[in-house]
């Protein structure tokens, strides 16, 4: 089954401890992307790859790190969390044909940083 | 700043109803224009999507209209069904970067 996948899937944390959320897809996708969603605010796009070792700053990307050393997987890491990055988290993946833009989503994960 | 302004916030429709989300946007860069669903739990789900060179696209009983002109652009339900419930987005993209609406709930009454 064409799927994108996150782990784990809910989180409570402390601040400042080191945490990384997983994200694999397995549809040959040469694009991946980490957003947050939040009440009122939408989602706001992290960090986007274009391909592996490619990545770029979106909207948001204070506090957050990526890497894309493989094509599949594209983990968010967050250094030392604090309390304003509570939120919902989706990584989603699309290909790079430029008349098709599809992304598609993981379930999310929903982080709480106490 | 909000590059893409989403309204209404919410919306309650009758069974047969034809709700209508609009979104607005300032940055001529964009040339995608997607619209997506999201279920409780669940993650958004591409609907519709549209480029600037056209102004209407349908799917179904899902349509965009779209303005370039005046930088608007907007979803139309037809013949609404309980079933539609849902979070809607709006999103404009330049291709690499997306930038998303604030979301409408809808709530469809049977």
């Amino acid at each position: 089954e064409a799927q994108v996948t996150q782990n784990p899937r809910y989180l409570i944390t402390v601040t400042g401890k080191k945490l990384t959320v997983t994200c694999s897809q397995n549809m040959n996708h040469e694009y991946m992307s980490w957003y947050r969603q939040d009440p009122g605010l939408g989602l706001r796009q992290i960090y986007y790859s274009m391909n592996v070792e490619v990545t770029d700053k979106g909207d948001v990307p204070e506090g957050y790190k990526v890497s894309r050393k493989e094509k599949r997987n594209f983990p968010l890491i967050l250094e030392s969390p604090s309390p304003n990055q509570t939120s919902l988290y989706f990584c989603a993946s699309s290909l790079r044909d430029r008349a098709v833009y599809e992304q598609f989503f993981g379930p999310g994960t929903r982080l709480t940083v106490l | 700043q909000q590059q893409v302004k989403q309204s209404p916030q919410s919306l309650i429709v009758q069974k047969g109803g034809i709700p209508i989300i609009n979104c607005a946007y300032e940055n001529t860069a964009f040339d995608y224009f997607p619209w997506y669903q999201q279920f409780p739990g669940k993650g958004p789900a591409l609907l519709i999507a549209i480029r600037p060179d056209v102004s209407e696209k349908k799917e179904g009983r899902f349509t965009i209209s779209f303005n370039k002109s005046a930088k608007q652009f907007s979803l139309h339900i037809m013949d609404s069904q309980p079933g539609d419930s849902a979070t809607y987005f709006c999103a404009a993209s330049t291709g690499n970067q997306f930038y998303f609406g604030t979301g409408t709930s809808l709530t469809v009454i049977p």
